[in-house]
C-alpha cells in the first residue's frame, strides 16, 4: 500500500461548474502526477509536480490547473468543466528512493461525469 | 511524431500457454521501460522495470525483454492462468536519458483474456 488516496471517488457535475479533485499521499514522495484515462486513448498525462509549488504540463493540460502547496497534497482543478472532461482521473506518486526503482503507485481513480 | 504501440487491443490465449505482449515505440529515447497491470475499475499496478542496458528481466512467471535497437519490449507470461486476465500497459521512462524528463508515457494497453 503506497498510501495514496483520491477524493472524491465519484462526481457528477454540470457544464461550466468548477471541480477540484484531491490526491493525498502519506509517503512523502517528491513526484506526483495526474492522468486521465479514456477508452481508445489510454492513460494521458495532464500535469505533474516535482516538488512543493513546482509543477509542469503534460500532454493534455488545456482546461486544467494544478496546485501543490504541501508535499502530501496535489490538487487538480477544472475551472469550468466541459463534457469532454468526462473521464476517469488517476493520481500517481513516483517512488524513487530506497528500495524503489522509479515505479508509479496509482490511486483508485476519480470518475467524473460532466453533464 | 512520438508514438507508442501495443500490438493489439485484445489478446485471447488458452490457459497454460505463454502470452506474449508487444510494446513498440518511435521517436523516444527511454532509459527504462515499465510494465503495469490494470484490472477493471482499478488503478494500474506496477509489475516490472527494465533498464536500457538489460536485455531481459524476470519475476516469477513474468519475463520482459528490451531491445533499444528495434525499439521494442516484449512481455511474456508463462503458464498463463485465468487470474492473469487483465489489461497490461507499457510505459516509457525517459529519466536519465537526454530528454531528462520524469514523465512516464503509457501505451494504450493490451487486454489479455486467459481462457480456461
Amino acid at each position: 500500500d503506497a498510501g495514496i488516496t483520491q477524493s472524491p471517488r465519484h462526481k457528477v457535475t454540470e457544464t461550466g461548474t468548477p471541480v477540484t479533485l484531491r490526491c493525498h499521499q502519506t509517503e512523502n514522495h517528491r513526484y506526483m502526477y495526474w492522468y486521465r484515462q479514456d477508452p481508445g486513448h489510454g492513460l494521458r498525462l495532464i500535469h505533474y509536480s516535482y516538488g512543493v509549488k513546482d509543477t509542469d504540463k503534460g500532454e493534455v493540460s488545456d482546461g486544467y490547473s494544478v496546485s501543490r502547496s504541501k508535499t502530501e497534497d496535489f490538487l487538480l482543478t477544472l475551472e469550468s468543466a466541459t463534457s469532454s472532461q468526462t473521464s476517469v482521473y488517476f493520481c500517481a506518486i513516483r517512488a524513487l528512493q530506497g528500495k524503489y526503482t522509479g515505479e508509479l503507485f496509482f490511486g483508485e481513480g476519480s470518475r467524473l461525469t460532466v453533464l | 511524431s512520438q508514438k507508442i504501440e501495443q500490438n493489439s487491443e485484445a489478446l485471447n490465449i488458452q490457459e497454460g500457454k505463454t502470452a506474449t505482449l508487444t510494446c513498440n515505440y518511435t521517436n523516444y529515447s527511454p532509459a527504462y521501460l515499465q510494465w503495469y497491470r490494470q484490472d477493471p475499475g482499478r488503478g494500474p499496478v506496477f509489475l516490472l522495470l527494465i533498464r536500457e542496458n538489460e536485455k531481459e528481466k524476470r519475476k516469477e512467471r513474468l519475463k520482459v525483454t528490451f531491445d533499444t535497437t528495434l525499439k521494442q519490449s516484449l512481455f511474456h507470461i508463462t503458464a498463463s492462468q485465468p487470474a492473469d486476465s487483465a489489461t497490461y500497459l507499457c510505459a516509457l521512462d525517459e529519466r536519465d536519458s537526454g530528454a531528462g524528463s520524469y514523465q512516464l508515457t503509457f501505451g494504450k494497453g493490451t487486454k489479455l483474456s486467459v481462457i480456461p
